[in-house]
């Protein structure tokens, strides 16, 4: 069965400092990656959505950036972080785009 | 312009009653999916159900069925014999077709009291 990994699950950050958030998943090929943030008391707002290998669609412009390095790989990375940039965050994975996309546990991110 | 709406957002229910949680959507595309997850306290998202804007019958899986209304534009999701462990965050949310990004409604706060 697939499993979706997401780390760290709680992180305290600066302002001006870097991020990098990590997803993995594991048990399927190719799959569709997500990056979600949820702000409190509120429903998600897509970031970043990968297709493949080194391919990243932005849907909001903001402070941050998406890789893909490897198949089952997502990262979600900031140079510099902002007081904005608080949330819960959460990686996303489905099969085909048609289908039910599944979750991670999600980062809780607090900016000092 | 908002696309899902879910205008509960509190629901308080008593254990093993049947509980109704209302979502209205907008779209123009003649296309797409309407999902339901489940936010516990501790933030995973949890898929419930899906349906699709052509399936014919309404979606059903254990505890959980759709009520799917096309001409009104409403997927309701209907929570039968509620437990303690469904209080949480219900979530609807609807991707067009060819769309990647699913557009979450605001959120129903359901409790189940005991």
């Amino acid at each position: 069965s697939q499993t979706i990994h997401q780390w760290p699950a709680t992180l305290v950050q600066p302002v001006g400092s870097p991020l990098s958030l990590e997803c993995t998943v594991e048990g399927t090929s190719n799959p569709n990656l997500y990056w979600y943030r949820q702000a409190a008391g509120r429903g998600l707002q897509l970031l970043f959505y990968s297709i493949g290998i080194d391919q990243i669609s932005s849907e909001v412009p903001q402070n941050l950036s998406a890789s893909r390095p490897q198949d089952r790989q997502f990262i979600l990375s900031s140079k510099k972080l902002l007081l904005s940039d608080s949330g819960f965050y959460l990686c996303a994975w489905s099969i085909r785009t048609d289908q039910p996309q599944h979750f991670g546990d999600g980062t809780r991110l607090s900016i000092l | 312009a908002q696309k899902i709406t879910q205008t509960q957002p509190g629901m308080f229910v008593q254990e093993k009653e049947a509980v109704t949680l209302d979502c209205t959507y907008d779209t123009s595309d003649p296309s797409y999916g309407l999902f339901w997850y489940k936010q516990p306290s501790s933030g995973e998202m949890i898929f419930l159900i899906y349906q699709g804007s052509y399936d014919q019958q309404n979606a059903t899986e254990g505890r959980y069925s759709l009520n799917f209304q096309k001409a009104r534009k409403s997927a309701n999701l209907v929570i039968s014999a509620s437990q303690l462990g469904d209080s949480a965050m219900y979530f609807c949310a609807m991707r067009e077709r060819g769309a990647q990004k699913l557009v979450f409604g605001q959120g129903t706060r359901l409790t189940i009291n005991p």
